[in-house]
């Protein structure tokens, strides 16, 4: 049972640019949640999905979207990146109440 | 609103020995959850263990256990017989158990270092 997977792994973008970040849930799970870890900081919650709809949104500007599909896989996009939207980019599926993390997509942006 | 605090940026713990990893939470939910993951170098976070505010018992994992005083709004980490394996990053994270509040709030982290 293959857990949480997430593409790429690392990305590297310069400052203006977009970018979509990809995260495929657990067997089973049907609720993706993103989170933002900037370097020595503990994770920041981005918004969740839920039936393909975002059911719930941290403190992120609107540049920071989101789509659920229907097989629950989701994607995180980011326009008019800054410098500070360095960071890893943790997705998280749950089912009711634990949440598994997948390895997380480092992005740089220049 | 909800806030987790952990105090130690470092521990350093010799191999073998008992470590307690310490984390106080806030919020004004009644009804919450308290998690506990290790972060290694590749970034991944793994669960580690799981207290529900109305559980009765200190939630126990293999060699973690969970302290939890509920007054005091600690949730410590503790781990027996420290390996090698165990030097990685470790969060504390709440969350509230109200239906749709499904985000995970993370303390700062303590970076634990076992040394041989």
């Amino acid at each position: 049972d293959a857990g949480v997977t997430q593409s790429p792994t690392h990305l590297i973008k310069t400052r203006g640019q977009q970018v979509t970040l990809r995260c495929s849930p657990k067997s089973g799970h049907d609720t993706v949640s993103w989170y933002q870890q900037a370097l020595g900081q503990g994770p920041q919650f981005i918004f969740q999905y839920y039936e393909e709809e975002e059911r719930q949104r941290g403190n992120f500007p609107d540049r920071f979207s989101g789509h659920q599909f229907p097989n629950y896989s989701s994607e995180l996009n980011v326009n008019a990146l800054l410098l500070g939207d360095s960071a890893l980019y943790l997705c998280a599926s749950s089912y009711l109440l634990e949440q598994f993390f997948g390895p997380g997509t480092r992005l740089t942006v220049l | 609103a909800q806030k987790i605090t952990q105090t130690q940026p470092g521990m350093f713990v010799q191999e073998k020995e008992a470590v307690t990893l310490d984390c106080t939470y806030d919020t004004s939910d009644p009804s919450y959850g308290l998690f506990w993951y290790k972060q290694p170098s590749s970034g991944e976070m793994i669960f580690l263990i799981y207290q529900g505010s109305y559980d009765q018992q200190n939630a126990t994992e293999g060699r973690y256990s969970l302290n939890f005083q509920k007054a005091r709004k600690s949730a410590n980490l503790v781990i027996s017989a420290s390996q090698l394996g165990d030097s990685a990053m470790y969060f504390c994270a709440m969350r509230g158990l109200i239906q749709g509040a499904q985000k995970l709030v993370f303390g700062q982290g303590t970076r634990l270092t076992i040394n041989p």
